[in-house]
């Protein structure tokens, strides 16, 4: 089965400093990888994803993500963060497990992230 | 943009009460929808794939007599929490992808899109 790993379970940046959410997956064949963002009490609101094409991908919110194949990593990253950026962000990757009848998104443990003023 | 509506966000009952939660697809048709269940400060647990006109797929661990889901349109997915007890209490979200109006034969197309999800409901039962 295809996984992601979060190794941070919380990120903490300054206003106005660059952010980066790491990511790395474990996949057989090509990865087709997801970012989303949830914030308190709501669901997950999609961010960008990652299929072919153009290893910067970019996505909501000024958002944008780096796959890099050699070191299995789809880091989040956002030139200036701003506090209403503050939510919990979850990698994904698209797996069908065994017996599963279709694709399914396992996300990984999620990193909370907190901008300072 | 596609909008996936959960309803309700909140619900309090007493212990051996059946719960109904609804997630529709605003302005999309969804004939597969998911249902996760996210306990505090962890990630999103895949219970069941919903599919609409057939049976719902559960993963390994989840009852399907305790978590009944009904997928009777390409709109609606419910999931009812019977015989609900204090540790059922969860937050529980769905999700939907909206593949446009391509064919059944595109399902590799269909799962690159990103699934957009509900609100969720906090369930707590007392």
């Amino acid at each position: 089965a295809q996984s992601v790993a979060q190794p941070e379970d919380q990120v903490n940046v300054a206003e106005g400093n660059p952010l980066t959410v790491k990511c790395t997956y474990s996949v057989s064949g090509n990865p087709y990888l997801f970012w989303y963002v949830q914030y308190p009490n709501r669901g997950l609101q999609f961010l960008l994803k990652y299929i072919t094409g153009d290893n910067l991908v970019k996505g909501s919110y000024g958002f944008e993500a780096e796959f890099n194949k050699s070191q299995t990593s789809f880091h989040l990253k956002k030139p200036s963060a701003l506090v209403s950026d503050s939510a919990l962000y979850f990698c994904a990757v698209r797996d069908m497990p065994p017996g599963a009848g279709s694709y399914q998104l396992t996300f990984g443990k999620g990193t909370k992230l907190s901008v300072i003023p | 943009g596609a909008v996936v509506s959960q309803h309700p966000s909140w619900v309090i009952c007493k212990s051996g009460t059946s719960v109904k939660i609804e997630c529709r697809s605003l302005d999309f048709q969804a004939t597969t929808m998911f249902w996760y269940r996210q306990f505090p400060k962890q990630s999103l647990m895949l219970m069941a794939t919903s599919n609409e006109g057939s049976k719902a797929t559960y993963e390994q661990g989840v009852e399907k007599d305790k978590f009944l889901i009904n997928h009777a349109s390409l709109t609606l997915s419910t999931l009812t929490v019977t015989s609900a007890h204090p540790e059922d209490s969860s937050f529980y979200i769905c999700s939907a992808r909206d593949c446009g109006i391509r064919s059944a034969g595109s399902k590799s197309w269909c799962s690159n899109q990103p699934q957009h999800f509900g609100d969720g409901t906090r369930l707590s039962i007392l």
